[in-house]
């Protein structure tokens, strides 16, 4: 039962432009949302989270959004690094503890 | 401050011995999680400890798998009897209160 669904497999954007990564999900117990990045053959690094009482977070170049109506979130990174190429999962929990991952996005950016 | 310690990074088990995988949270964090990434899928839950207690362990299988947290010590998650169907990569994470969880480097499990 996939309650965090990313339905884009893989992205591919050039550098200095946009990417926009995006989420579903179906629990509306979900409370608290974050985004992890993830290179081959490493843990998975925290990058920005938010809550359900917001609709907006920023960090820097990284700028997460939720829409609780549509159960929608997205993560928005401008400009875009080469260094930002990886695999990008989207997390939520209801409990405060058990992240449910969706099965990520591999983003590529190119020169 | 050092990160999320995990060892061994790779493990290589024939089926039916024991697998015995290590972390080491962050120094100040006494909330540990351990999850399972099987090929091409997300990060599944399976265990919730805190300094000797088991939380919530809903997302370990009820047969063969067991963690622990000691008083002293990194937290172990034991495989018994390995099977084919155990080979994933298994990641722990800490955490300082039920907030950010912080992952370490995985390991990966292989059973021949």
């Amino acid at each position: 039962d996939q309650q965090v669904k990313q339905n884009s497999p893989s992205l591919s954007v050039q550098e200095g432009r946009i990417s926009i990564l995006n989420c579903d999900y179906t629990n509306s117990m979900f409370d608290y949302f974050l985004w992890y990045k993830k290179y081959p053959a490493e843990g998975p690094t925290f990058l920005i989270s938010i809550s359900s009482i917001k609709d907006k977070n920023e960090d820097g170049r990284f700028t997460v959004f939720l829409n609780k109506s549509a159960k929608h979130l997205s993560l928005h990174i401008v400009p875009s690094q080469p260094g930002d190429s990886a695999v990008y999962f989207c997390a939520a929990s209801e409990s405060g503890y058990a992240l449910n991952f969706g099965k990520g996005t591999s983003l590529l950016v190119t020169p | 401050n050092a990160g999320v310690m995990q060892n061994p990074r790779h493990l290589v088990r024939r089926r039916g011995q024991e697998a015995r995988l290590r972390c080491s949270p962050m120094k100040g964090h006494s909330h540990v999680y351990w999850y399972r990434q099987l090929p091409e899928e997300g990060l599944k839950f399976m265990v919730y400890l805190q300094k000797e207690n088991i939380i919530d362990e809903s997302g370990m299988p009820k047969e063969r798998f067991s963690a622990e947290f000691p008083k002293e010590g990194p937290s172990i998650l034991r495989i018994q009897q390995v099977v084919r169907g155990d080979s994933a990569a298994y990641f722990c994470a800490s955490s300082p209160d039920v907030t950010t969880q912080y992952f370490g480097p995985g390991t990966r499990l292989l059973v021949l």
